[in-house]
């Protein structure tokens, strides 16, 4: 099993560029998650998905929109970026359930806008 | 007031010290809780779950107070490669919710 994979792993963007960020999971996880981590902010969520089909917002959405389209994958895309999003991004996923596991997150995209 | 916060740091202890961390979460109705560890420029990964009755894998021993909404991290005779940051998270709702992380080093 790769887990959680993401794709790319480095990108630069110029102001105003779009670009749409990859993550997929081969552990049949009903529940995923984008976040960003910046400096001394810890991980912030910017929207998650419950489902196939579903997402919803989460703490930081504003500049982002996603799809999950396939229960496997989750997509991430950036419409306009801008300076403030420059950051280190992580798509995680886990089990749903009466139980709540763990999540099991990707190895990051670090994306610099200038 | 944020959902999870955690003293920063940075801990610098000798190698065979003890060092504990704490935490502690503003929502009663969080449901589950939980340690990972963050090595420098790496993914989050689980380090352990928080029980209410509090559980110990090896060096390490959790412990939860669901009335003062305190969770904390204990780690014994502490290693060089217990070197990194470890972030309080709790689930409520349908979210995780992360602390701002712990940084620890051991010092030969």
């Amino acid at each position: 099993n790769a887990g959680v994979t993401q794709t790319p792993k480095f990108r630069v963007l110029k102001t105003g560029q779009s670009m749409t960020l990859l993550c997929a999971q081969d552990m049949n996880h009903e529940y995923m998650y984008w976040y960003r981590q910046d400096p001394g902010m810890g991980l912030r969520l910017i929207h998650y998905s419950v489902g196939e089909g579903t997402t919803a917002k989460g703490e930081v959405p504003d500049g982002y929109n996603v799809s999950r389209l396939k229960k496997q994958n989750f997509l991430l895309g950036l419409e306009s970026a801008a300076p403030s999003q420059t950051s280190v991004y992580f798509c995680a996923s886990s089990y749903s359930g009466v139980y709540i596991y763990e999540q099991y997150f990707g190895p990051g995209t670090r994306l610099t806008v200038t | 007031r944020k959902e999870v916060e955690q003293d920063p740091g940075p801990f610098n202890v000798p190698e065979g010290a003890t060092v504990a961390f704490n935490c502690t979460y503003s929502n009663s109705a969080s449901q589950s809780f939980f340690w990972y560890r963050q090595d420098c420029r790496k993914e989050p990964k689980l380090l352990m779950s928080v029980y209410s009755s509090g559980n110990e894998d090896g060096r390490f021993t959790a412990q939860l107070n669901r009335a003062s909404q305190y969770i904390s991290l204990l780690i014994r005779d502490s290693k060089l490669s217990d070197s990194a940051t470890y972030l309080c998270v709790v689930f409520t709702g349908n979210q995780f919710y992360f602390g701002t992380g712990t940084s620890l080093t051991v010092i030969p």
